[in-house]
């Protein structure tokens, strides 16, 4: 059983271009989280997905950046106009489950840099 | 809200040495509380869990037990080894009634030989 895999893993935009990064979640896993880790940082919380449906998006900047998990094919996250400050490594993970208590499984991250 | 605090690190010990890594959190309710483990350019491991109050997660040796009248999760391991090296993440779930994690900060752990 394939884990959680993103693409690209690494990632190089100029400032102003789009970055997005695709994350396929572990076979049966309908629920998908991204988080944004800053240098020598912790993770923060940026959105919770489900199938065609977003449950929670309050770690997200109101502009410039948007997900959405279709029901076929891969979650996608869009951030428009890059900033040099959005620079960071981005997980995504999965579980079969939204309840409190299940694990989450994190895929490997992309990094995305901004020149 | 709910928020986990991490101590600072780095931490570096000889191997074999014993180890803790403290966690607090404040939450409302019932969280759950994890560690995760982050190994140089990898993404983030589950290492253990823990769903109730005085509930001990224990995997690979390390240990923590869910203290909610102190409201910690310490990690603990009796004998580090050089292969333990790596950043390790105490989180907790819960907010909102589903699964979102909230992390501490990190703490990195280098062990030499």
């Amino acid at each position: 059983n394939a884990g959680v895999m993103q693409n690209p893993r690494h990632l190089v935009r100029r400032r102003g271009q789009e970055a997005r990064l695709r994350c396929s979640p572990m076979k049966g896993h309908s629920h998908v989280y991204w988080y944004r880790q800053l240098p020598e940082e912790g993770l923060k919380f940026m959105v919770y997905l489900q199938k065609e449906n977003i449950i929670d998006e309050s770690g997200m900047p109101k502009e410039r950046f948007s997900a959405e998990f279709p029901k076929e094919g891969p979650s996608i996250l869009r951030i428009q106009q890059v900033v040099r400050g959005d620079s960071a490594a981005y997980f995504c993970a999965s579980s079969p489950d939204g309840t409190s208590g299940y694990e989450q499984y994190f895929g490997p991250g992309t990094r995305l840099t901004v020149t | 809200g709910n928020s986990v605090t991490q101590m600072e690190g780095p931490v570096t010990l000889s191997e074999e040495a014993f180890l803790t890594i403290n966690c607090t959190y404040t939450a409302t309710g019932y969280p759950s509380l994890f560690w995760y483990v982050q190994y140089p350019g990898e993404g983030l491991q589950l290492l253990l869990k823990a769903t109730k109050a005085d509930d001990k997660g224990s995997n690979k040796g390390f240990e923590a037990t869910y203290r909610k009248e102190t409201t910690s999760f310490h990690l603990e391991k009796g004998s580090v080894q050089v292969s333990d090296s790596a950043v390790y993440f105490c989180a907790l779930s819960g907010s909102g009634g589903y699964n979102k994690l909230i992390f501490g900060a990190g703490t990195r752990l280098a062990v030499h030989p």
